[in-house]
């Protein structure tokens, strides 16, 4: 089937420990993103890619890092600089077109908790 | 930058009645694209319904649909013949079509939407 996949569901990390959320899809799209959902509000992106070896900062990229070497793959980085990581993290791809009207679908997410 | 805005953090409806949800955003863009999300228990977000802002016709689909008035930049959504599996959160979301903002979904607080039997 085709789809999006982000693995673990579940993410357990101490503090001051890096910790890497895969995300990958089979669907054939070139655009990538993640997004944060803190309880209660909506989503806020991290970092979007809208090609293979290249990606963009969203509205709050301090404290990630990302990266695009595949098409169908692109893991984010949750680094010990981000001072509130506890949070839901959804990944989504579109089909990167001149309009940028695509939609976009959303894998089932990770539930990162810091301890 | 854009900004949603979902003024509904509750709403609750009978099972087989109609509700509507509402969502405001503000852009100074005249090309644009407008969705609604639903975010059930199992928080996979999922494509309700997508609205292209050049097109003055409101979007369908099957029982949901759209009341799109660009000039006063709302962007409600109507769920007819309510059922249990329409309980969610319902996102509104903006996503612009060019400069540096392209390919940007930007989400409005959401809106919890409880069916009662």
């Amino acid at each position: 089937d085709g789809g999006i996949t982000q693995s673990p569901k579940y993410l357990f990390r101490k503090e001051g420990q890096n910790v890497t959320l895969s995300c990958e899809q089979n669907l054939n799209h070139d655009a990538m993103y993640w997004y944060r959902q803190d309880p209660g509000q909506g989503l806020r992106l991290i970092y979007y890619s809208q090609i293979v070896n290249d990606f963009q900062k969203g509205d709050i990229a301090e404290g990630y890092s990302v990266s695009r070497e595949k098409k169908e793959s692109f893991p984010l980085t949750v680094t010990s600089a981000q001072k509130n990581p506890t949070a839901f993290y959804l990944c989504a791809s579109s089909i990167a077109s001149v309009q940028g009207g695509d939609t976009q679908y959303f894998g089932p997410g990770t539930r990162l908790t810091v301890l | 930058a854009q900004t949603v805005t979902q003024s509904q953090p509750e709403m609750s409806v009978q099972e087989a009645e109609t509700v509507t949800l509402s969502c405001t955003y503000d852009t100074s863009e005249s090309d644009y694209y407008l969705f609604w999300y639903k975010q059930p228990p199992s928080r996979q977000m999922i494509l309700v319904i997508r609205q292209e802002a050049y097109k003055q016709q409101n979007a369908t689909e099957n029982r949901f649909s759209v009341n799109f008035q660009k000039a006063a930049k709302s962007f409600s959504l109507k769920i007819s013949d309510s059922q249990l599996g329409d309980a969610a959160m319902y996102f509104c979301a903006y996503r612009s079509s060019f400069g540096t903002s392209y390919g940007k979904l930007t989400f409005g607080q959401g809106t919890i939407l409880t069916v009662h039997p």
